[in-house]
């Protein structure tokens, strides 16, 4: 069955600090891939996604995320982090060709940032 | 404009209690789903509906049960509540079923069972 791991389930960061989260998946074949993002006490977001193309992709907010299929990574990064962009972020994979209803999602890594 | 919305936002009700949450979407998509957030707060798909049809039907215990009477709506009713309902459930559309397709959330509906 596939699966996907985010290795790191709470992170601190300082203001300005850069951001990498990682991200893993289990399957074989192409896939297609996102990053959602939940603020407190709110829905989750499209950060990004990935179907085909160039593996870096950049989204909204400075985020942007690398493919890499050798690894079965996709992770996020920021350059530069603000007390905004505490949140949950989760990773999420489907099947290339599979149906939206196969969604799987990462168990989320908690981003808070110290202004 | 709010794309996808459920009410209520927050529910408090007794064990045994019969509730409902109601979900719409007017982004004119055909797609609309129900997730269940635990308090690590994975995501689980629990229900898929395409044009108002079932598609995915997770292993949910048969108490909830969910009804689109159109293809903007998709009602979860849920029978006989118990403690391990405690959730947040999250109501979801996208435009089709294609794996290209990003979904849109709503604000999510807080369940609380005493």
């Amino acid at each position: 069955a596939q699966s996907v791991s985010q290795h790191n389930h709470h992170v601190i960061l300082s203001e300005a600090a850069s951001l990498e989260l990682g991200c893993n998946y289990s399957y074989g074949g192409t896939v297609n891939l996102f990053w959602y993002v939940q603020y407190p006490g709110q829905h989750l977001q499209l950060l990004l996604k990935y179907f085909s193309g160039d593996p870096l992709v950049k989204g909204i907010k400075g985020f942007e995320a690398e493919f890499i299929k050798s690894k079965f990574s996709f992770n996020l990064r920021k350059p530069s982090v603000q007390w905004s962009d505490t949140a949950e972020y989760f990773c999420a994979v489907i099947p290339y060709g599979g149906s939206q209803g196969n969604l799987i999602f990462g168990k989320g890594t908690k981003l808070s940032v110290k202004p | 404009d709010t794309a996808v919305s459920q009410t209520p936002k927050y529910l408090v009700t007794q064990m045994g209690n019969d509730k409902s949450i109601k979900c719409e979407q007017n982004l004119g998509h055909d797609t609309m789903y129900w997730y269940k957030q635990d308090s690590k707060k994975f995501l689980k798909i629990m229900f898929s509906y395409n044009n108002k049809e079932l598609i995915i039907n997770e292993t949910v215990p048969n108490r909830f049960s969910p009804k689109s009477p159109d293809k903007a709506h998709l009602n979860l009713h849920i029978n006989s509540l118990e403690l391990g309902d405690s959730a947040v459930y999250f109501c979801a559309s996208s435009q089709d079923t294609g794996s290209n397709q990003p979904q849109h959330f709503g604000d999510g509906t807080r369940l609380s069972i005493l």
